[in-house]
C-alpha cells in the first residue's frame, strides 16, 4: 500500500521566520510529487516535482525531491501571515494514481 | 476556464439518512477522484475514475458508498445509510487526461469547493 508521511504535523512560527517541511514516501511505480496549500476546503496546486535534485521557486516558496532519499522539503522564507495553512504532499503513481499525506498545520504569527 | 464544479457546499443529516453529493469535472479531464477529508486528516482517496470506469476503489466503503460517472463527465457520490463517522469533508478533483504516449507522466489534480457533510 502506498504511504506518504508528512513531518512536523503542525508549527507556529511568526513573521519573518523560515519554515521547513518534510515529506517522505514508499510509493510503488513513483511518478511525481506534488505540494498543495489547503487555507479553507479546497486544497490549491503548489509544485510538481519529478526530477531528483532540482529545486522548484515560486515567490518565498520552494521545494527539491530527493529520490534516493524518498523525500521532498517544501521551504517558505520570510513567512507571511497569509502563509497560515495546512500544507500537503501527494505522491502521482501510474494511473494518475493520486496518495496524500496527513498535512502539515502552520500557523504563522503576527 | 472553469474550476471543478462541486454541490451542495454544506449538508447536516441524521444518521442512517441518506445524501449524494455531485461533481462536474474541468471540461475535458479523464481522471476523476473522489476524498474524504475527515477533521485533521489529510485526503483519503474513496474512487477514482478514469473517464466513465472504475480504476481504484480499494478504500470504499462499498456496503454504504456507491459512486457512478456516467458518460465520463459528472459524477455522484451517495452515502447509504450514513453514519457518525461519515462526517468530513468530500472532496472531488480532477486531471488531465494522459495519451499514450506520455502514460509515465502524471499531471496535477485541480479540486473543487468540496462539501461539508455533517452527521447528527
Amino acid at each position: 500500500e502506498d504511504k506518504v508521511v508528512q513531518s512536523p504535523l503542525s508549527l507556529v512560527v511568526h513573521e519573518g521566520d523560515t519554515v521547513t517541511l518534510n515529506c517522505s514516501y514508499e510509493v510503488t511505480n513513483f511518478r511525481s510529487l506534488l505540494w498543495y496549500k489547503q487555507e479553507k476546503k479546497a486544497p490549491t496546486f503548489l509544485f510538481m516535482l519529478t526530477s531528483s535534485g532540482i529545486e522548484k521557486k515560486s515567490g518565498r516558496l520552494s521545494s527539491i525531491l530527493d529520490k534516493k532519499e524518498l523525500s521532498s522539503i517544501l521551504n517558505i522564507t520570510a513567512t507571511q501571515t497569509g502563509d497560515s495553512a495546512i500544507y500537503l504532499c501527494a505522491v502521482g503513481a501510474a494511473g494518475n494514481k493520486l496518495t496524500f499525506g496527513g498535512g502539515t498545520r502552520v500557523l504563522v504569527k503576527p | 476556464e472553469a474550476g471543478v464544479a462541486q454541490s451542495p457546499r454544506y449538508k447536516i443529516i441524521e444518521k442512517r439518512q441518506s445524501v449524494a453529493f455531485w461533481c462536474n469535472p474541468i471540461s475535458g479531464h479523464a481522471t476523476l477522484y473522489w476524498y474524504q477529508q475527515i477533521l485533521g486528516q489529510g485526503p483519503k482517496l474513496l474512487i477514482q475514475f478514469q473517464n466513465n470506469g472504475v480504476v481504484d476503489d480499494s478504500q470504499l466503503p462499498k456496503d454504504r458508498f456507491s459512486a457512478e460517472r456516467l458518460k465520463g463527465v459528472d459524477s455522484t457520490l451517495k452515502i447509504q445509510p450514513a453514519k457518525l463517522e461519515d462526517s468530513a469533508v468530500y472532496l472531488c478533483a480532477s486531471s488531465f487526461p494522459f495519451v499514450r504516449r506520455d502514460r509515465d507522466k502524471n499531471t496535477e489534480a485541480f479540486f473543487g469547493q468540496g462539501t461539508r457533510l455533517t452527521v447528527v
